[in-house]
């Protein structure tokens, strides 16, 4: 089956630092990996849609100068949380879509937490 | 904007009960999926229906898309504590591959 990481799982940083996290499609190529955020007891929320050597595409009310998206290979997506805030601590989770399979698997999720 | 809509939010039940979640919204969409999530992992995939009326059975799990396309219900037979979990289901957003999550259902089977 297709399998999706992340690193790190787990995360804390003091406020106005900068996090990045990693989200690898492990055995097949994605072009388009997605980037989710999740509050406890809550829903995945779509941040952005990340394709393949271009520009990610940012969801309404998303930040794209504070929650900054590359996606520089076809198995490798990073999301940057520039000055990390403490309402800025969640679950983030990504997700790989395989074409070949027409899915999207999703990776284990990174839980930020800013002190 | 698609939406989809989740009931019940939350159910609590004995096991060996039967419950029923339901997915509604207003939009066709093309597909709709059902996940599974655990506390601190990600979503996984438990069904993708395509067809409008299509039925899928895995184990105690009957999953249904409505005729139209737009509402879609998950059937758990005979529950048991292993089923404890967060329910999603999510509609594909036309051929951008977008998926539309609901806002969950949190089960808790007691034993």
């Amino acid at each position: 089956g297709a399998v999706v990481s992340q690193h790190p799982s787990w995360v804390i940083c003091k406020s106005g630092t900068s996090v990045k996290i990693e989200c690898r499609s492990l055995d097949f190529q994605a072009t388009t990996m997605f980037w989710y955020r999740q509050f406890p007891k809550q829903s995945l929320m779509l941040m952005a849609t990340s394709n393949e050597g271009s520009k990610a595409t940012y969801e309404q009310g998303v930040e794209k100068d504070k929650f900054l998206i590359n996606h520089a290979s076809l198995t490798l997506s990073t999301l940057t949380v520039t000055s990390a805030h403490p309402e800025d601590s969640s679950f983030y989770i990504c997700s790989a879509y395989a074409p070949g399979q027409g899915e999207q698997y999703f990776g284990p999720g990174t839980r930020l937490t800013v002190t | 904007t698609q939406l989809l809509e989740q009931s019940p939010q939350f159910l609590s039940i004995q096991e060996g009960e039967n419950l029923t979640v339901y997915c509604n919204s207003s939009s066709v969409f093309s597909s709709l999926q059902w996940y599974r999530q655990e506390p601190g992992e990600g979503p996984v995939l438990l069904v993708t229906v395509v067809t409008g009326g299509e039925v899928k059975k895995l184990k105690r799990l009957t999953f249904q898309f409505g005729d139209a396309r737009k509402d879609s219900s998950l059937h758990i037979t005979a529950a048991q504590p292993g089923d404890t979990g967060l329910y999603l289901c999510a509609g594909h957003s036309g051929g951008y591959n977008k998926l539309i999550f609901g806002a969950g259902t949190r089960l808790a089977v007691h034993p």
